[in-house]
């Protein structure tokens, strides 16, 4: 009765390479958010997707993208790996209107060597 | 800029020493304040939602308040495995979700 499943949870690779990340949620929200986790700890959002149409888009790399199939799933490519870009990354869902709280996963460490 | 400072950035205590976490924060347009509990190696876990100035939540031996300018965590006669990184977060008109950087807490048994 997984609420918000990642995969993989661990993820260790090369500079250069192209990697992705699934994210599934089964609490029937409507919009599903990435979070990036850096070294110190702090929760920074990176997207947000309500009924497929991406609504937030901060400040992250182009070789970052988003694509969200349906409404229960959120995933995350990455192009051309940097070191940078070595964090834990958390998927998160939520109802977009009423209740607001965000419900995260379990976290996937990407390792970039 | 939306900011969320948190406070200690750390907190020993002894197993049934209460204590209070500070959330304060300045956000143009509140929805409403959230706060995680975060263990090791997890995601954050939900616990609260505050709306409004006044208004108080609570769960177990954890409490949670809001004012217009801050919001406090206390915790009430704590037990080991309280231990952890709680986050405070701030949820904005535009539905932009800023976290503050948390508090570890460990408590001894």
């Amino acid at each position: 009765d997984t609420a918000v499943s990642q995969t993989p949870k661990y993820l260790v690779t090369q500079m250069g390479n192209d990697k992705s990340i699934k994210c599934e949620q089964n609490l029937g929200h409507d919009t599903m958010y990435w979070y990036k986790q850096d070294s110190k700890k702090f929760l920074k959002i990176m997207f947000s997707y309500n009924n497929k149409e991406l609504i937030i888009n901060e400040t992250v790399p182009n070789r970052f993208s988003p694509k969200s199939p349906d409404k229960a799933h959120l995933n995350l490519h990455i192009n051309s790996l940097e070191l940078g870009d070595s964090a834990v990354y958390f998927c998160a869902s939520s109802h977009r209107d009423g209740r607001y709280e965000q419900y995260f996963g379990p976290g996937t460490r990407l390792t970039v060597t | 800029e939306d900011q969320v400072t948190q406070s200690p950035e750390a907190l020993r205590l002894q197993e049934g020493e209460s204590s209070s976490l500070n959330c304060s924060y300045t956000v143009s347009g509140l929805r409403g304040l959230f706060w995680y509990r975060q263990d090791p190696g997890k995601g954050p876990e939900f616990l609260f939602t505050l709306y409004s100035a006044g208004e108080e939540k609570e769960k177990e031996r954890l409490k949670a308040t809001l004012t217009k300018k801050e919001s406090f965590l206390h915790i009430t006669a704590p037990k080991p495995e309280d231990s952890a990184t709680y986050l405070c977060a701030v949820l904005r008109i535009d539905y932009k979700l800023s976290f503050g950087a948390g508090t570890t807490v460990t408590v001894r048994a």
